[in-house]
């Protein structure tokens, strides 16, 4: 199947540092990628739409100077969380699609980010 | 009110038991329909995927449709400790648009 990876797991890091994370699709060409944070206990919150080559759309209330992302390749996105602080702190999830469908969505294993 | 809505549970119930998952949508244009499980720390993976109503069976687990109601389900019968998870639903309008995600529902299976 699909397989979907993020680099790294978890992170910690100082407030005021940036954080930079990697979404890779292993075995498959990925159109389009998504970014999700999840805070514990709740849903997942999309951030932003990705596709390769072109500006990532971002979801009303997300910062895009704040929360930058790269999708340089079809098989490789990067989320930058610039100037981290302690509310910043969360689980982001990639996700990528193989097809023109959005509901057929790979998602990575997450990363972990705590901003001290 | 949310487009989607999903208890949080937890739900907890005995090992072999039927479980029974909902959501109740208020925009009665979605016409696909999802089930994400995932486990603690870790990304979600696709389960089920309907479109329209009707059900849909894969093993144990069985995904419902009711659009006259606004209603889906995921069954899952003869659960093992090994389904505890949390199960998030997931439905856009279009194969090509945004998918709207339940809260999820916490599901703990007692050995």
């Amino acid at each position: 199947g699909a397989v979907v990876s993020q680099h790294p797991s978890w992170v910690i890091c100082k407030s005021g540092t940036s954080v930079k994370i990697e979404c890779r699709s292993l075995d498959f060409q990925a159109t389009t990628m998504f970014w999700y944070r999840q805070f514990p206990k709740q849903s997942l919150m999309l951030m932003a739409t990705s596709n390769e080559g072109s500006k990532a759309t971002y979801e009303q209330g997300v910062e895009k100077d704040k929360f930058l992302i790269n999708h340089a390749s079809l098989t490789l996105s990067t989320l930058t969380v610039t100037s981290a602080h302690p509310e910043d702190s969360s689980f982001y999830i990639c996700s990528a699609t193989s097809e023109s469908s959005y509901n057929e969505q790979f998602f990575g294993p997450g990363t972990r980010l705590t901003v001290l | 009110q949310k487009e989607v809505e999903q208890d949080p549970g937890p739900l907890s119930v005995p090992e072999g038991a039927i479980v029974s998952l909902n959501c109740t949508y208020s925009n009665s244009a979605f016409q696909y329909f999802m089930w994400y499980r995932q486990y603690s720390r870790k990304g979600p993976e696709l389960l089920m995927y309907t479109y329209s109503s009707g059900n849909k069976e894969d093993g144990r687990f069985t995904a419902q449709v009711d659009k006259s109601s606004k209603y889906i389900s995921l069954f899952i019968r003869d659960s093992q400790p090994s389904d505890s998870a949390t199960y998030l639903c997931a439905m856009s309008v279009g194969s090509n648009y945004q998918l709207i995600w339940g809260a999820g529902t916490k599901l703990i299976i007692k050995p």
